[in-house]
């Protein structure tokens, strides 16, 4: 099956500084790529689609200038959390999309704010 | 949108016995309903889906079943195992591909010796 490479694995930050998600495609081009959030012990919440080439789509309640999603390239999607705090910390997950059988995530970035 | 609700939110069975979670989903354009086993710390994995043109699908001891006039569908897993102990999500997308998903809650499933 296709590949999705998400880096890092997990992060701690210090409170008022920014971080940085990457996710890759290794072997398909992704079109479209998913990012959600799930905090401990809860669902997959679905924050944004990226679409290669154009602005995402935030789900409702989802700040867009708190959370920037770059697609800037069909194989690099990049979710960057902006001036966190521990309220944002979470497990950040990337699905590529575009139209496969099923769904190809990454393997999560747990984000702990200190 | 869509809204899935699951049930039940933890569920203990011993080995060897049979676990069913069952799912509802709101919006009636949905159209591919995937199952997903999370251990802690790691991605979801895909344990089996269906699509809206069938009612019922197996793979081994995993199967799930599809009532598209109730919009609900469940898991059934048989002859349980410790190593499926886990939680498990189901899930709903209207596009018939895995794209957009909509996620259940989530049930923890205990299977003991």
């Amino acid at each position: 099956g296709a590949v999705v490479s998400q880096h890092p694995s997990w992060v701690i930050c210090k409170s008022g500084t920014s971080v940085k998600i990457e996710c890759r495609s290794l072997d398909f081009q992704a079109t479209t790529m998913f990012w959600y959030r799930q905090f401990p012990k809860q669902s997959l919440m679905l924050m944004a689609t990226s679409n290669e080439g154009s602005k995402a789509t935030y789900e409702q309640g989802v700040e867009k200038d708190k959370f920037l999603i770059n697609h800037a390239s069909l194989t690099l999607s990049t979710l960057t959390v902006t001036s966190a705090h521990p309220e944002d910390s979470s497990f950040y997950i990337c699905s590529a999309g575009g139209g496969f059988t099923e769904a190809f995530f990454g393997q999560g970035t747990r984000l702990t704010v200190v | 949108g869509e809204n899935v609700e699951q049930h039940p939110s933890t569920l203990s069975v011993q080995e060897g016995d049979s676990a069913v979670i069952k799912c509802t989903y709101s919006d009636s354009a949905s159209n591919y309903f995937p199952w997903y086993k999370q251990e802690l710390g790691k991605r979801p994995q895909l344990i089996i889906d269906i699509r809206s043109n069938v009612g019922e699908k197996k793979d081994q001891r995993i199967a799930v079943t599809l009532n598209k006039t109730a919009k609900h569908f469940s898991l059934h897993i048989t002859e349980t195992q410790p190593e499926d102990s886990a939680v498990y999500f189901c899930a709903a997308s209207p596009t018939g591909t895995a794209s957009k998903l909509t996620f259940g809650t989530g049930t923890r499933l205990q299977v003991t010796l």
